[in-house]
């Protein structure tokens, strides 16, 4: 089946510095993903949707220009945390749409900010 | 290695009736339980998150069991509604706080 690889598992950074999540289709094209994130004992949130070759898509008070995303090719998709703070501390997942077969998901990355 | 099964794979009911969705985990060692719906061209949005040491998780009409020691959880959906129809994913935080995903069930209401 389709499967997104995502790394790393887990980042611990220092505040401060910026960290960079990786999301890779294996097997297939993925024009559309999706990151969320979830805080302990929190529900999964959407931040973001990105489609392949254009600018991301930021829900509502998730700052775009904290949270970058590049879906530049159809087999990967980063999302980098800048100047990380210990608040952005959660952990992440990319989701692609596999169209009318539907999502296939990322298996998250917990980013630990000291 | 933890694998998350959920069954049926799809589920046709009549608006109006009570169902229930099932997932089923190998692995007991869990950190929690969260069950999300998928509508075609859109991201997931999460539905309920049941933590480790909780038994049921309720949120309007929906209500989330967990049981470890059998590795089980049900939704339960009253009332059923065409605004419900859209596959339902389960996934399991396992012990190395990984996201397992089971397969989901695709739901239809028939109005």
């Amino acid at each position: 089946g389709a499967v997104v690889s995502q790394h790393p598992s887990w980042v611990i950074c220092k505040s401060g510095t910026s960290v960079k999540i990786e999301c890779r289709s294996l097997d297939f094209q993925a024009t559309t993903m999706f990151w969320y994130r979830q805080f302990p004992k929190q529900s999964l949130m959407l931040m973001a949707t990105s489609n392949e070759g254009s600018k991301a898509t930021y829900e509502q008070g998730v700052e775009k220009d904290k949270f970058l995303i590049n879906h530049a090719s159809l087999t990967l998709s980063t999302l980098t945390v800048t100047s990380a703070h210990p608040e952005d501390s959660s952990f992440y997942i990319c989701s692609a749409s596999l169209g009318q077969d539907g999502y296939t998901f990322g298996s998250g990355t917990r980013l630990t900010v000291v | 290695k933890q694998e998350v099964t959920q069954i049926p794979a799809a589920l046709s009911v009549p608006e109006g009736e009570n169902l229930v969705l099932n997932c089923s985990f190998t692995d007991s060692a869990i950190y929690n339980l969260q069950w999300f719906r998928q509508d075609p061209g859109k991201g997931l949005t999460s539905l309920l998150l049941i933590q480790s040491s909780q038994r049921e998780q309720t949120s309007g009409r929906l209500n989330a069991s967990l049981d470890k020691s059998s590795g089980r959880s049900t939704l339960y959906i009253a009332a059923s509604q065409p605004g419900d129809s859209a596959t339902y994913l389960c996934a399991v935080r396992d012990s190395n706080y990984q996201l397992i995903w089971g397969a989901g069930t695709k739901l239809i209401i028939k109005p």
